[in-house]
């Protein structure tokens, strides 16, 4: 299975703040690497997918970079309802694995 | 407009069965290149994602579980049902289902808003 290596696990941060979330897989999955917001009670939410590409109605302050083994996640000038755990997925293979998480606190 | 919303008990004894369903809208399981997927938090942990049917009845599941999983559909109904035997403890967790991309990039972008399932005797 391929092993996704989410970091860091928590991140403290502040309204308007840039934050950089990092991922990295055991072997090369090309682009095939996506993130996800979730928050309590709610159902996750795709912002990301192809590593790259934006979902559509997710802000423009959310961007993502990578290929291969490498990827982050940014988010520019942080808004309060960013605050959440954002989580990587690989789906270039069965079984589809996930980062551990990034719980990102004011 | 799609949506999806899981089913299920919110309460298992150790070494029960626990089915949950998935009924979806928007879609169609039938279409050519549908999948639907569950998914699955343990409280203040990582997501694991657990299983995979598609549109032409193929089946995927993760690894340590595989010998525990069942994923049917049932079309007609606009349904996905899981099974997960000989449930522990450890399987606490909120069960998710998401539809699965109709691109080639297979990621999640439709989730129902989850079930919590708590194994407890």
């Amino acid at each position: 299975d391929i092993q996704m290596t989410q970091s860091p696990s928590s991140l403290s941060a502040s309204v308007g703040d840039r934050v950089t979330i990092t991922c990295r897989a055991s072997q090369s999955i090309t682009d095939y690497l996506h993130w996800y917001q979730v928050k309590p009670g709610k159902a996750p939410k795709l912002l990301i997918y192809a590593a790259s590409t934006l979902q559509s109605g997710v802000p423009s302050r959310f961007s993502g970079r990578g290929s291969g083994i490498d990827f982050t996640l940014t988010i520019i000038s942080l808004q309060p309802e960013d605050f959440a755990t954002y989580f990587c997925q690989q789906s270039y293979t069965t079984p589809y694995t996930f980062g551990q998480g990034t719980k990102l606190e004011i | 407009q799609v949506t999806l919303k899981e089913s299920g008990p919110a309460l298992v004894k150790p070494t029960q069965t626990l089915t949950l369903t998935c009924t979806f809208s928007g879609f169609s399981l039938s279409s050519t290149g549908m999948r639907v997927s569950w998914i699955r938090q343990p409280p203040g942990k990582a997501l694991e994602w657990l299983a995979r049917i598609d549109w032409d009845d193929d089946k995927f599941y993760t690894t340590s579980l595989k010998t525990r999983l069942t994923i049917s559909k049932d079309t007609s109904k606009n349904q996905v049902v899981l099974t997960m035997t000989n449930m522990d403890p450890v399987d606490t967790a909120t069960y998710y289902c998401a539809r699965v991309s109709v691109s080639w990039y297979f990621y999640f972008d439709y989730w129902g808003q989850g079930t919590l399932v708590t194994v407890s005797s």
